[in-house]
């Protein structure tokens, strides 16, 4: 089973900064089968980036992925005031299990 | 619009069983496979398994291997989750998600709340 660590764990910036968040994966991903999503309170996970650097449908530019192998990020270029919440990574390879990092809060400093 | 509306919260107890309903509307059920993951309060994001849609064939994470059973009804468009032997350690919000084939989990239900207490 690959096991994701994100880092940090917690990430704490003013609307208008840059956040930087980090996926280690235990072994390689194959085909970059790795992806990103959302969760505020309350609320279900919504995807914001699939295959390491694709957006999903609606996601602002803002958001951009990178990364392969066992090493990933997800960077927010402008922190926006609805975009302090909690991000997973998780990797979905070939064949299950597909897990999920531990997951990165930003919060507001 | 891609709608996946889940049944309502439970409170059960330790030793029961409990069966979560998906329904998904707004796109060909068959063209997807329906994972399941839940989320323990406070707590991050679980992977606990999936149902093909190609071939109906389902894969479990190994912790749950012989409690869990995922199965789905096409004439209806339901998919189901069915936890055996509860533990206070289920006590969680289980979600439903469309696989895709980009990559991820594309749509999500809006969550069930499974409360395991004597």
């Amino acid at each position: 089973e690959i096991v994701l660590t994100q880092s940090p764990g917690t990430l704490s910036l003013s609307p208008g900064e840059r956040a930087t968040l980090s996926c280690r994966a235990s072994q390689s991903v194959s085909s970059s089968y790795l992806a990103w999503y959302q969760q505020k309170p309350g609320q279900a996970p919504r995807l914001l980036i699939y295959a390491a650097s694709s957006r999903a449908t609606g996601i602002p530019d803002r958001f951009s992925g990178s990364g392969s192998g066992t090493d990933f990020t997800l960077t927010i270029s402008r922190l926006e005031p609805e975009d302090f919440a909690v991000y997973y990574c998780q990797q979905y390879g070939s064949s299950p299990p597909w897990t999920f990092g531990q997951g990165t809060k930003v919060e507001i400093k | 619009q891609v709608q996946l509306v889940q049944s309502g919260a439970e409170v059960k107890k330790p030793g029961a069983s409990v069966k979560v309903s998906c329904k998904a509307s707004g796109y060909t059920f068959s063209s997807h496979g329906i994972s399941w993951v839940r989320q323990a309060p406070g707590q991050g994001l679980e992977w606990m398994g999936w149902i093909s849609d190609y071939n109906g064939n389902t894969d479990y994470a190994q912790k749950l291997q012989g409690r869990v059973t995922m199965t789905t009804d096409t004439s209806t468009n339901t998919a189901y989750m069915e936890l055996r032997s509860l533990r206070s350690d289920d006590t969680a919000v289980y979600y439903c998600a469309r696989n895709t084939r980009m990559g991820g989990f594309d749509f999500w239900g809006q969550g069930t709340l499974v409360t395991v207490s004597s």
